[in-house]
């Protein structure tokens, strides 16, 4: 079964701090994904990969950073966080055959 | 743009009642879209339903079924007779060539009541 677990989970910061939300695939897929979701929206990519030492901007990028050091580890990162970014992130692996997104189960983070 | 717009919810149905769930995307720089509906059930991850990547084709799973039509660009989700275990999220989304990107609806939250 293919899996994609995020941490944290739940993170509180305070603006001006440094977050990283990492997230972990075991399906050995090429593209892997950060969206958000807020209230009133859908998904919003933020950044995606094609592969280990690849990031992409998606459609709302600023304020954020990507890094995929390896096939199975792709992390988002806030150098500075805002309250603006307050949001439920979901990171999400995929095949090409497929056209498949396997998600995790989505990391809340609350900046205060 | 590429876009995805889907039924507002929230959206109650009584057990055994159709449901329709709208979409229509707009994929003004994507050559060949691929449509999705993907559902979070209560305390579940966002996961596949099915997909379509071949306009006028029709795809099914759990009873739900969901045609492609590129003449109205619609994809709407249906099914004859809900379950209260239908209650959850569902999401229409459209992938872009090479999935690069998918374009996600709102989501609309389905409550089935028993």
């Amino acid at each position: 079964e293919a899996a994609v677990t995020q941490s944290p989970r739940n993170k509180v910061a305070v603006t001006g701090g440094k977050v990283t939300l990492s997230c972990n695939q075991t399906n050995n897929h090429n593209n892997m994904y950060w969206y958000r979701q807020d209230t009133g929206h859908g998904l919003r990519l933020i950044h995606y990969s094609y592969g280990a030492g690849s990031t992409e901007k998606g459609d709302i990028p600023d304020g954020y950073k990507a890094s995929r050091p390896s096939q199975e580890n792709f992390s988002l990162i806030l150098e500075l966080a805002t309250p603006s970014q307050t949001s439920v992130y979901f990171c999400a692996s995929g095949d090409w055959g497929s056209g498949q997104l396997y998600f995790g189960e989505g990391s809340k983070l609350t900046v205060l | 743009g590429d876009s995805v717009t889907q039924t507002e919810g929230p959206v109650t149905v009584s057990e055994s009642e159709s449901l329709i769930i709208n979409c229509t995307y707009s994929a003004t720089s994507i050559a060949y879209p691929n449509l999705f509906w993907y559902v979070r059930y209560p305390g579940e991850g966002l996961q596949l339903l099915l997909k379509v990547i071949t306009a006028g084709q029709k795809g099914s799973s759990r009873g739900f079924e969901a045609t492609y039509n590129k003449e109205t660009t619609s994809f709407h989700l249906q099914k004859a007779s809900v379950q209260e275990s239908d209650s959850a999220v569902y999401y229409c989304a459209l992938g872009d060539t090479g999935y690069q990107n998918f374009y996600f609806g709102k989501g609309t939250s389905l409550t089935v009541i028993p």
